[in-house]
Order: structure tokens, then sequence, then C-alpha cells
């Protein structure tokens, strides 16, 4: 079973930042909570992974709270082309496996 | 990042018949390869893992006789979907673990149709 609590669905308007929240209140001291999105009939896009640290790349921030219980992924400036389904995962770096749960459909409006 | 393909990338086969999916670890050795299927509307569901040169080990629920895992080489899985039926109508992606790296990359699904 997935580990976390996400929104269904999120809207965004294009240019703004888009925030996705996530919950794992059991995650593990050595669980690290890594994003990945879908864009429609696509294999899955890793996007960014931290474990308790607030972690930035490229394509988004990472932001985790204190207590590791929840995390936010944050899209600086959304495009149209950010339009997806985002999955927060929970994982051992130990884990082979990637569990996926529903994920949150993000619109970005234009 | 790394870059794992998939062939084909759509497939249309009579209720039946077998169809073979390949997925290939283009520019890394990949010990380990996953076999996802996602229904319309839902999420990715983990049907199996693949190791190389031994038997892939396949999640509660997924028949292994009738969905055959081949790990021949650290850079192909295949996936072979015997005796398809309409209802085995998905998309089928596969990932690929790059050794002492803990991102897994996924390749871009394969749309099986059963008529």
């Amino acid at each position: 079973d997935a580990k976390t609590t996400q929104p269904p669905s999120m809207d965004c308007a294009e240019g703004r930042a888009a925030n996705l929240p996530c919950n794992h209140s059991t995650i593990s001291g050595n669980e690290y909570v890594y994003w990945y999105r879908q864009i429609h009939s696509q294999g899955p896009q890793y996007i960014i992974h931290g474990l308790k640290n607030n972690e930035t790349n490229e394509m988004a921030s990472l932001i985790i709270t204190e207590d590791r219980k929840s995390s936010t992924l944050i899209l600086p400036h959304a495009t149209l082309r950010d339009t997806a389904v985002y999955y927060c995962i929970v994982r051992a770096n130990r884990d082979d496996k990637i569990i996926f749960g529903k994920g949150t459909r993000l619109h970005i409006l234009p | 990042g790394a870059v794992v393909s998939q062939h084909p990338s759509r497939v249309i086969c009579k209720s039946g018949t077998s169809v073979k999916i390949e997925c290939r670890s283009l520019d890394f050795q990949a010990t380990t390869m996953f076999w996802y299927r996602q229904f319309p509307k839902q999420s990715l569901m983990l049907m199996a893992t693949s190791n190389e040169g031994s038997k892939a080990t396949y999640e509660q629920g997924v028949e292994k006789d009738k969905f055959l895992i081949n790990h021949a080489s650290l850079t192909l899985s295949t996936l072979t979907v015997t005796s398809a039926h309409p209802e085995d109508s998905s998309f089928y992606i596969c990932s690929a673990r790059r050794p002492a790296k803990y991102e897994q990359y996924f390749g871009p699904g394969t749309r099986l149709t059963v008529t």
C-alpha cells in the first residue's frame, strides 16, 4: 500500500508557482520522499527526492517539514507542459520497489 | 538522465495470441528491472521485479504463467503476455534501476490492445 496521501487534483495558473502537498505521517527514519510525474500516455519521470533537508534542482524544489510527516513539491513557474499526474512516494533507498499511490492530477490553466 | 526504451510503443493482437514487449536500458547496465501495468485513469501497478540471470519475482495476484518475464542480459528485459485476452489490454511500463544508484528510470510505455 502507498504510504502517502495527496489531493486528487489541483489547478494552477500558468506562470504561477504550483505547490503540491503530500502527507506521509508514518514515514520511517530511513525513508526518503520521492516525487515523480506522469504526463498523459508517457512513462513516469523522476523529479526530485530528499530525506530531511529541503532540496532544489532544475525542475522543482522539495520542502520537507521538520517532523518529516509532510512535504510540498514546488514548481516555481508552472507552464502548460507541467500538466501531469504527480506522485509522492516514500521509500527507503535499499528498497527496489516503487509503489505508486493515486497521485495528484495537476491542471495548469492558461 | 538515463534512457530506457520500450518496443513496441503500441501493439494490437488477437485474443488468444501472445505478445512480447521489450525493455532496454540504453546507457547503463541494469541488474534490476521492473514491470508495471496501468489501466485508464488508474495508477501504475507493480507486476514483477526482474533480476538479470534469475527468475522474476511477481507481486501478489499476478499470474506468472501468463506474464512471462525474461531478463537475459544487463540491458534487456522482456515481458510476454501469453494467451492474451481483452482484459489484458493496458499500458505496460518498465523501469530500470542503475546499479549503486537509487533512482529508477522509466520507459515510455507500451499500449497493448487485445481484440
